[in-house]
């Protein structure tokens, strides 16, 4: 385990549902991620927060919305999503957002939207 | 902007014997560069980072990576493959703050 929990591990949802993704770290860190992980493609890092301010928004859809309410843990809300939004979503933390910090990534939720 | 490509989509081994994955990357100024794996259904683990110092850096599971200022290289290697380390590894720089990763290398072992 790599102290990051994921809830949930599966979800199913249509294009009209409203789903959050949750994510826990238990080691002190200070910043966290989300990163999208689709099939054929390299991780996409989508949000960056650090200290619990956004710090990092990659151009990613406003369907998605983060929150970070204190530093151990982060949230992804979901609404109105589209089937190509489909994929693994991935929370990481690390000690801080410095260069040389190693990130500790939680299982991951896979969703699908049908 | 920083990048890495892993050229490999794919590495079969004998158990048993020496794997290398490969990675590139292209930065300005030094580079951090990090190897992770990711098992089956589950998220990525750190293996090994390169901040600065000794080129060979030791990491866990018996992997080690070489650092190749010259080649712009930074390949994962371990000496003795096992049927367990099949799975899929990624190469990542860092880039101001941020993780830009390769797309990945599935390592298969075979018994």
């Amino acid at each position: 385990e790599t102290g990051v929990t994921q809830t949930p591990r599966h979800l199913v949802m249509g294009m009209t549902n409203k789903k959050s993704l949750k994510c826990e770290q238990h080691l002190g860190h200070n910043a966290m991620y989300w990163y999208k992980q689709s099939a054929k493609k390299p991780l996409e890092l989508m949000f960056v927060y650090s200290l619990e301010e956004r710090v990092e928004n990659n151009s990613v859809p406003s369907r998605f919305s983060p929150e970070c309410p204190n530093s151990s843990h982060l949230f992804l809300h979901l609404h109105t999503l589209q089937p190509e939004d489909s994929a693994l979503y991935l929370c990481a933390s690390s000690q801080d957002s410095g260069e040389s910090n190693e990130q500790f990534f939680g299982p991951g939720t896979r969703l699908t939207v049908l | 902007a920083q990048s890495v490509a892993q050229p490999e989509d794919q590495v079969n081994v004998a158990e048993g014997n020496p794997l290398t994955v490969k990675c590139t990357y292209s930065v300005s100024g030094n580079p951090y560069l990090f190897w992770y794996v990711q098992y089956p259904n589950r998220g990525l683990q750190f293996l090994l980072k390169y901040i600065t110092g000794d080129n060979l850096v030791k990491g866990s599971y018996g992997f080690e990576a070489e650092f190749n200022k010259s080649q712009t290289s930074f390949h994962l290697k371990k000496p003795s493959a096992l049927v367990s380390d099949s799975a899929l590894y990624f190469c990542a720089v860092r880039d101001w703050g941020k993780l830009i990763f390769g797309q990945g290398t599935e390592l298969s072992v075979k018994p």
